[in-house]
């Protein structure tokens, strides 16, 4: 069955890096995902899709500060730079023939 | 640049039926890319519903199939969602969003639509 998992929360200080998990389940670990942002009361914003092998799409105008990485079953978001815009919940989202699914989403706080 | 922009009913009663549409510019409905549907209820995370496609062809989340539909209207260039006998727990914000051209990734979406089941 195919599952994504997230921490429910993260933090991280302004100006440093936070990396983000999204964990595939074991049976779909060469499984691409997206990694979308949701502000605080706005709707979501696509940031990228990340490849298994770590190669990834930014949708436009994502700043150069976001990137992703993967590692077996893990999809990583990186921000580095944090600033106080980027605290807002990442979710994680892929998909198969006639379903998609999301990840239950991370908190990020920016201290 | 797509652009999409949900509407709809803000209260539904609980049993009935809950109707929404979604306005399409920047690209058209009858492309080669899915178009969806996803809610958030208060205070949770996001739920994807189903999505459709401009052949006819419809998917939807298992836990909600038998009272969801999703179509599309290539005359008007927008999307619609029915839900049958909802409830309270269908109160949400509903999104449309669409794939890119190339993956299944959502990569635009709309602003969203809040919908509240009560009597």
């Amino acid at each position: 069955q195919l599952v994504l998992t997230q921490s429910p929360s993260a933090s991280a200080s302004l100006g440093a890096s936070v990396k983000l998990t999204c964990t595939l389940d074991s049976g779909h670990k060469n499984y691409a995902i997206a990694w979308h942002q949701q502000q605080p009361d706005k709707g979501p914003r696509f940031l990228m899709r990340l490849n298994s092998d770590g190669n990834h799409r930014k949708g436009d105008g994502i700043p150069d500060r976001f990137s992703g990485s993967s590692s077996g079953t893990e999809r990583y978001l990186i921000i580095s730079g944090l600033q106080p815009e980027d605290e807002a919940d990442y979710y994680c989202q892929t998909w198969d023939t006639g379903i998609k699914l999301f990840g239950g989403g991370t908190k990020l706080t920016v201290l | 640049q797509v652009q999409l922009q949900e509407s709809g009913p803000g209260l539904v009663k609980p049993s009935g039926t809950l109707s929404l549409t979604c306005a399409v510019s920047g690209a058209s409905i009858s492309s080669g890319n899915w178009w969806s549907w996803v809610r958030q209820a208060p205070g949770k995370g996001l739920e994807w519903i189903g999505e459709a496609f401009h052949s006819g062809k419809a998917s939807y989340n298992p836990s909600l199939k038998s009272r969801v539909t999703i179509s599309l209207d290539k005359s008007k260039n927008q999307l619609s969602l029915r839900m049958a006998s909802v409830t309270a727990a269908d109160t949400a914000i509903y999104y449309c969003a669409r794939d890119h051209d190339t993956d299944d990734a959502l990569s635009f979406w709309g602003q969203g639509t809040m919908v509240i089941v009560s009597s």
